[in-house]
């Protein structure tokens, strides 16, 4: 049974481009949360899934940044129009419901 | 305000000796979970303990929590220097539709030497 895959695991940008990172669950999760973590930083909750739903985006900056998680294929986080402050490493996690998070081994986007 | 503040925020030891790190929170919770994370790397989940629980152990960890203090604490005896990571505690905050969504502290950075 695979663990949460992510992909790319690096992602270098220039300002204004878009990035794309996705997640594929653990077979048989139907939840996904997606995290950011800052350098030197714990990591902070940004959106909450299941599949078609956003359930909770309150951790979600209002502007660029969107995600989604469709009935076939993985979950994708996009930014628009990257700027520095996005650098970070962008976690995915994978949960049944109510269980533990069981978490990717991140993307780590950087902005040039 | 910040949920699961770990301390110290550095921690260096010498092999075989005990590392003891402490976190603390701020509302109510169901669970809090302690993860591991090497340089650069992903998370590794450690241990869960629940609301309900005051100790638990996996191997050379122990895990405690103190409900009516808000406190959680990470020991990792007979330490390796494989053990050199930045360890987290995250509680979880309820979202709707009954799935957790998990606040993170900042972490202790521990340090094993050889």
């Amino acid at each position: 049974n695979a663990g949460v895959m992510q992909n790319p695991r690096h992602l270098v940008r220039r300002r204004g481009q878009e990035a794309r990172l996705r997640c594929s669950p653990m077979k048989g999760h139907s939840h996904v949360y997606w995290y950011r973590q800052l350098p030197e930083e714990g990591l902070k909750f940004m959106v909450y899934l299941q599949k078609e739903n956003i359930i909770d985006e309150s951790g979600m900056p209002k502007e660029r940044f969107s995600a989604e998680f469709p009935k076939e294929g993985p979950s994708i986080l996009r930014i628009q129009q990257v700027v520095r402050g996005d650098s970070a490493a962008y976690f995915c996690a994978s949960s049944a419901l109510g269980n533990e998070q069981f978490f990717g081994p991140g993307t780590r986007l950087t902005v040039l | 305000s910040q949920q699961g503040e770990e301390d110290p925020q550095a921690l260096s030891i010498q092999e075989g000796e005990n590392a003891t790190m402490n976190c603390s929170y701020k509302t109510s919770i169901n669970n809090l979970q302690w993860y591991r994370q090497n340089s650069g790397r992903g998370l590794v989940h450690l241990i869960l303990i629940r609301s309900n629980e005051r100790e638990k152990h996996s191997g050379r960890l122990r895990v405690t929590l103190d409900t009516s203090k808000k406190s959680s604490s990470l020991l990792i005896t007979a330490s390796r220097a494989a053990d050199t990571a930045s360890y987290f505690c995250a509680t979880d905050s309820l979202t709707q539709g009954g799935s957790e969504k998990l606040v993170f502290g900042k972490g202790t950075k521990l340090t094993v030497n050889p």
